[in-house]
């Protein structure tokens, strides 16, 4: 089975300064991998995706980023943080062709000051 | 229209009660459906898939109603331990995706003593 491995667990930063998040994938190659944000109160929201190697898309408008320089990492990235970007940041797994739905990381929750 | 819809609740119900929720979607092309858990500001898990001839899972049951588009889930004899929001999901295609699942935004429940 698979292990998403997602850090750090909890991030203060402040407006304007830069983020960097980083999933790792155990136990499987080549999966679809996500990055959610699930804001205070609301429900999942798809920021990216990615079906392999520097292959990303993109949901959503906004000031963030993505990039999967190997098969099983996922890095969501942002050059400058806006107070709406805080959150509980969630990278998920998905193997293709399986109907087991997805494999979370514990999440990042983000508040930005 | 949003594309699956739960009622947030929350529900309170007490301990050794049954409770069941619905959840309804939008997209009558949707092929995978399933429920997961989530606890209080930690990742959400896989609780079960939902199969077109409805599924049990010990005290869990998940029904699936494709020509009124909805999803159920029935839990028996309820333990204080089932107190999460669960999250109704979608998918369009029977097996992985690329472009992810479709979350609702959850039902609270509460079991009280």
């Amino acid at each position: 089975s698979q292990t998403i491995h997602q850090w750090p667990a909890t991030l203060v930063q402040p407006v304007g300064s830069p983020l960097s998040l980083e999933c790792t994938v155990e136990g499987t190659s080549n999966p679809n991998l996500y990055w959610y944000r699930q804001a205070a109160g609301r429900g999942l929201q798809l920021l990216f995706y990615s079906i392999g190697i520097d292959q990303i898309s993109s949901e959503v408008p906004q000031n963030l980023s993505a990039s999967r320089p190997q098969d099983r990492q996922f890095i969501l990235s942002s050059k400058k943080l806006l107070l709406s970007d805080s959150g509980f940041y969630l990278c998920a797994s998905m193997i293709p062709g399986e109907r087991n739905g997805y494999t979370f990381g514990s999440g990042t929750r983000l508040t930005v000051v | 229209r949003k594309e699956v819809e739960q009622d947030p609740g929350p529900f309170n119900v007490p301990e050794g009660a049954t409770v069941a929720f619905n959840c309804t979607y939008s997209n009558s092309a949707s092929q995978s459906f399933f429920w997961y858990r989530q606890d209080c500001r930690k990742e959400p898990k896989l609780l079960m898939s939902v199969y077109s001839s409805g599924n049990e899972d010990g005290r869990f049951t998940a029904q699936l109603n494709r020509a009124s588009q909805y999803i159920s889930l029935l839990i028996r004899d309820s333990k204080l331990s089932d107190s999460a929001t669960y999250l109704c999901v979608v998918s369009p295609y029977s097996g992985g995706g690329a472009d992810g699942l479709t979350f609702g935004k959850g039902t609270h429940l509460i079991i009280q003593p």
